[in-house]
């Protein structure tokens, strides 16, 4: 079992519409967790972070997040063409010393 | 301005030969990682470093080496043992346990 998992995709969502990402983790003890939005041939740019039980939201973004599920998620609203990336889900384990990724999911955004 | 820079953006290696990736922060951050990307995959930690003068190897360490002799730089050379060098290398700086910050990589190609 990976570590970090996420749906390769593409996820395909019209203009407008609200992307659903998704992500799990196999480490029980894991404290923090980060969405990085990468765009082809660029370095991840970090867009959220949480750490406690629930949602977090920052503009257009919430992430939630649910321990006992062991389950991190990405919402974005009103979703862009702009938002087409590809999104990496981070978490740092119990340890704190490292941060693991998920491969990734590709989102598409069409106009 | 503040940030991490990673030279040169592009790098080709021939055949037994050695490789040294450059990573300078000026964020003031204790810790700093190298990730190497694989295309369509997600990120792979290669070495982490949370002080001068120590690191710690990641999943995928062999072939690799690494030295952290200030607290400002780190650089990775990837040494004739790496079969498969051909890949994008992102550097990444974090206060300790914080969220990740990337420079913007370098291609390394093999001639």
């Amino acid at each position: 079992q990976k570590e970090v998992e996420q749906n390769s995709g593409p996820l395909s969502v019209p203009e407008g519409a609200i992307a659903s990402l998704n992500c799990t983790y196999s480490d029980r003890g894991s404290q923090s967790f980060f969405w990085y939005r990468q765009y082809s041939g660029k370095s991840p740019e970090l867009i959220m972070f949480i750490y406690s039980n629930g949602d977090k939201e920052d503009g257009r973004f919430t992430a939630q997040l649910n321990k006992a599920s062991q389950y991190v998620s990405l919402l974005i609203r009103d979703s862009q063409p702009s938002d087409s990336a590809t999104y990496l889900c981070a978490v740092r384990g119990e340890y704190g010393n490292k941060l693991v990724f998920g491969a990734g999911t590709i989102l598409r955004v069409k106009s | 301005d503040g940030g991490i820079t990673q030279s040169p953006k592009y790098l080709f290696r021939k055949e037994g030969q050695n490789v040294t990736l450059s990573c300078e922060q000026n964020l003031n951050h204790d810790a700093m990682y190298w990730y190497r990307q694989d295309p369509g995959q997600g990120l792979r930690l290669i070495y982490y470093s949370q002080i001068v003068n120590d690191f710690q190897k990641g999943d995928i360490a062999e072939g690799y080496s690494v030295s952290r002799e200030k607290k400002e730089s780190f650089p990775l050379t990837v040494t004739s043992a790496q079969k498969n060098p051909t890949a994008f290398y992102l550097c990444a700086s974090s206060l300790t346990n914080e969220k990740l910050f990337f420079g913007s990589g370098t291609q390394l190609s093999v001639l």
